[in-house]
This record gives structure tokens, sequence and C-alpha cells, in this order.
């Protein structure tokens, strides 16, 4: 167990759908990354939070959102969900914004879109 | 931009043996760092070595090590004794602590097998 919590660990839904994936950072961590993965395109960064406070925004594409609450918990919402966005997605976490330890990566959520 | 490349898409190694994945990156930084992920089949991201560009010295842990050439821009990962638990898909990732974006950026990943 890395301290990194992600739920659902799997999410099959049908395209046109909302979701939402929730990520609790491993206990200290103030900073929170999502990335995606897929087979195509590797690993690829959509945004980070810090602390609250949006910090860094990738590769987002604009139907998809993210927020980081109080207790730093971070969730990320995908809209009208299209059959590409099946894919991986991460959350990491690390102490620093710069992350220059190395992130501490949760088990992913498989998004599958039918 | 900065960007990761892992010139092996696949590799395979000997049980007990010793094997090498390459990773090249480009910047114009001075000051950044390095990793190795590993990505097992049970797909949980995990932190093999990291690797600090203003220190000479090749980064070691247990069996993983590094070959840091910052001038050639070359940060290899090299596993020794190889066990099948090794067997996994490996990421090259760089990080710049002065970046606008404080995140990693990972190259394409190395798929590697182990042969008992």
């Amino acid at each position: 167990d890395s301290g990194v919590t992600q739920t659902p660990k799997h999410l099959i839904t049908a395209t046109g759908q909302r979701v939402t994936l929730r990520c609790s950072p491993r206990s200290g961590d103030l900073s929170v990354y999502w990335y995606q993965q897929s087979l195509d395109q590797g690993l690829q960064f959509l945004i980070q939070y810090y602390n609250g406070e949006e910090r860094a925004k990738g590769n987002i594409l604009e139907r998809f959102s993210a927020q980081q609450f109080p207790d730093l918990h971070s969730e990320l919402n995908l809209s009208s969900l299209e059959l590409g966005d099946s894919a991986l997605y991460f959350c990491a976490s690390s102490v620093a914004a710069g992350g220059i330890s190395g992130y501490t990566f949760g088990s992913g959520t498989r998004l599958t879109v039918v | 931009a900065q960007t990761v490349t892992q010139s092996q898409p696949e590799m395979s190694v000997q049980e007990a043996e010793t094997v090498t994945l390459s990773c090249t990156y480009d910047t114009s930084e001075s000051d950044y760092y390095l990793f190795w992920y590993k990505q097992p089949p049970s797909r949980q991201m995990i932190l093999v070595i990291r690797q600090e560009a203003y220190k000479q010295q090749n980064a070691t842990e247990n069996r993983f090590s590094v070959n840091f050439q910052k001038a050639a821009k070359s940060f290899s990962l090299k596993i020794s004794d190889s066990q099948l638990g090794d067997a996994a898909m490996y990421f090259c990732a760089y990080n710049s602590p002065t970046g606008s974006q404080g995140n990693l950026i990972f190259g394409k990943g190395t798929k590697l097998s182990v042969k008992p």
C-alpha cells in the first residue's frame, strides 16, 4: 500500500456520461497530481493541486476538471465522455509542490467508456 | 520543453543476469531530477531510483543502479542479478524543480521480460 488511495478501481460507463474519480493523498503530502495513461499516449500529466490551489495544468481537456478539498483529497471530474477517454487514471502525491523527491502513486482507476 | 526518450520498447533478460535500460532526455536546465519508475502487471507505479543532476555520483538502490551522463543527457538503469519479479514496464522520468510545471515528464516506457 503506497498510502495514496484511489477510488473506484474500475469504472465502466457509456459515452456522454459524467464520472468522478477520487484520490486521497499520502498523509502529510500537500501536492496532488493527476495523470492519464493510455496505450498510444503513454503517461500524460493532467493537472496539479498544491494545498487546495491549482498549481499547474497540463494536457487536460476542457471536458475535464479537478479540485482539491480542504482535507487535501482531490477529485477529477470527466464529463461528456468519449470512447477515447478510456484509460488508466493515476493520482500521485508529494510533500512539496515541486515533487523533487518523487511522487507516490495510487493504484489507478481503470475507466472504460462503451 | 523537456522531453524524455526511451529507445527500447522491449527488453529481455535471463534470470540472474544483468540488463541495462536506456533513457535520454532533452533540457536546457542545469538543475533537475531524474527518476526510474517500475510498473508491474498490478499497474502500481513504484519509484525505483532517483538522481539529482548536480550530484556526479551515480545513485544505487540494492540491485538497481544508474549511469548518469549529464553532458550526454543520458540516464540508463542497470538491473543486476535479475529476478522474475523485475518483469515490468520501466519508465524514465524528468522533473524540473524550477519549471512552471512541477510535474514529471515520462518516457514511453520499456517492457522488461525476465526468462527463468
